[in-house]
């Protein structure tokens, strides 16, 4: 199993450009999630998918749009890149294994640079 | 709303010594999970240890454990006999057992010295 998957590993924007994070997970899960990360500030939930066809708003949405395309997939796109979304950005998915309990598993990350 | 908090940016540790890090947590609901995460520079997201709020007995997981005082909302990290692969940011995480939702602290940046 590769777990989840992110792709790009890095990317440099310019202001108002726009794209896609990719994330994908093997592991059969129902819920995934989008962070960010920034210096000082621990992570923060930006949106949730609890399971397939269904989206949610976590912390941090503004500047954000998110699709689940399929169980595996959860894409988040940045329409209009502004240098404030400069951040590392981490794809989790979330499996109950036996015995209840609730873990999520992280992908490696993106490096977002917007100049 | 929920908030945890970790008050020690940093801390360093000799090693083979053992390091406490701290977490204070701030909810309402009964029904939650605590967890422990290791990012190492690689930036990987790794998780050390959970708990849940039902369960009395402290969690252990080798040379990781945790001193969870549910009256006093504190979840601290023992880690002992600390090895140079513990250097990492170690970050504190919540969760409400009835959403989704991961709630993190500011994380403590743990440096193992030979």
């Amino acid at each position: 199993n590769a777990g989840v998957t992110q792709t790009p590993k890095f990317q440099v924007l310019k202001t108002g450009q726009s794209m896609t994070l990719q994330c994908a997970q093997d592991m059969n899960h129902n819920s995934m999630y989008w962070y960010r990360q920034d210096p000082g500030m621990g992570l923060r939930l930006i949106y949730y998918s609890a399971s397939e066809g269904t989206t949610d708003k976590g912390e941090v949405p503004n500047g954000y749009n998110v699709s689940r395309l399929n169980k595996r997939e959860f894409s988040l796109r940045l329409e209009s890149a502004a240098p404030s979304q400069t951040s590392v950005y981490f794809c989790a998915s979330r499996g109950t294994l036996a015995g209840g309990y609730n873990e999520q598993f992280f992908g490696p990350g993106t490096r977002l640079t917007v100049l | 709303a929920q908030t945890v908090t970790q008050s020690q940016p940093e801390m360093s540790v000799q090693e083979a010594e053992t390091v406490t890090l701290s977490c204070t947590y701030d909810t309402s609901e009964s029904n939650y999970y605590l967890f422990w995460y290791k990012q190492p520079p690689s930036r990987q997201m790794i998780l050390v240890i959970r708990q849940e709020a039902y369960k009395q007995q402290n969690a252990t997981e080798n040379r990781f454990s945790v001193n969870f005082q549910k009256a006093a909302k504190s979840f601290s990290l023992k880690i002992s006999d600390s090895q140079l692969g513990d250097t990492a940011m170690y970050f504190c995480a919540f969760m409400n057992g009835n959403t989704d939702k991961l709630i993190f602290g500011t994380g403590t940046r743990l440096q193992v010295f030979p």
